[in-house]
């Protein structure tokens, strides 16, 4: 099983509506997560981290941890065109040195229609 | 703002030169990395570094090399440049030793290796 698994897309959404973007991990991975956006061309930028169970919220955007389904998503609410991009999941690898490493999922390509 | 620049946005090599890639961060921060992107493989570390002269490999380190002389300066070597090493390269750090910190990317670097 690779470390970070995530459906590769396109997902394609109306504008207005909710996207949901989905990740799994292997035991290998833990403690905390991330999701980052890309643009074409450009470099990741982080839109949100969850390290516990439950819900984090900011703005239109909510991150979902499940540690015992090994499971992360994340919700964009009112999806706008400016959400089209590739949205990268990330966690953390094992302890010690290990946890200075992200290990990435290979991204989800999100398109929001006007 | 975190702020990571990198060297060069394009480069082109070639074959069996000697590449340096340079990377600086401006946040004193410990961990510095360095990534290739490439399409269907998503981001793979190659190097990573937690402190001044430290280095550990990452997943794919075969045909780099790094250095790290200076806190906020981490440089990626590819000392016989093949074609095969074609990528766009992507560095970045964190501010923390533990806990999986985020991670905070320079622009990028796409480097052909003709």
């Amino acid at each position: 099983q690779k470390e970070v698994e995530q459906n590769s897309g396109p997902l394609s959404v109306p504008e207005g509506a909710i996207a949901s973007l989905n990740c799994t991990y292997s035991d290998r991975v833990s403690q905390s997560f991330f999701w980052y956006r890309q643009y074409s061309g450009k470099s990741p930028e982080l839109i949100m981290s969850i390290y516990s169970n439950g819900d984090k919220e900011d703005g239109r955007f909510t991150a979902q941890l499940n540690k015992a389904s090994q499971y992360v998503s994340l919700l964009i609410r009112d999806s706008q065109p400016s959400d089209s991009a590739t949205y990268l999941c990330a966690g953390t690898r094992g302890s010690g040195a290990g946890s200075y490493q992200l290990t990435f999922g290979k991204g989800t390509k999100l398109s929001v229609i006007p | 703002d975190v702020k990571v620049t990198q060297s060069s946005r394009y480069l082109v090599k070639r074959t069996g030169e000697k590449v340096f890639l340079e990377c600086v961060q401006d946040m004193d921060h410990e961990n510095m990395f360095w990534y290739r992107q490439d399409p269907g493989l998503g981001l793979r570390l190659i190097y990573f570094s937690y402190d001044v002269k430290m280095k550990e490999k990452g997943d794919i380190p075969e045909g780099y090399s790094v250095s790290r002389e200076k806190k906020e300066r981490f440089s990626l070597i590819l000392e016989s440049a093949s074609t095969n090493q074609t990528s766009m390269y992507l560095c970045a750090s964190s501010p923390n030793l533990a806990g999986g910190d985020t991670q905070y990317f320079g622009p990028g670097t796409r480097l052909t290796v003709l």
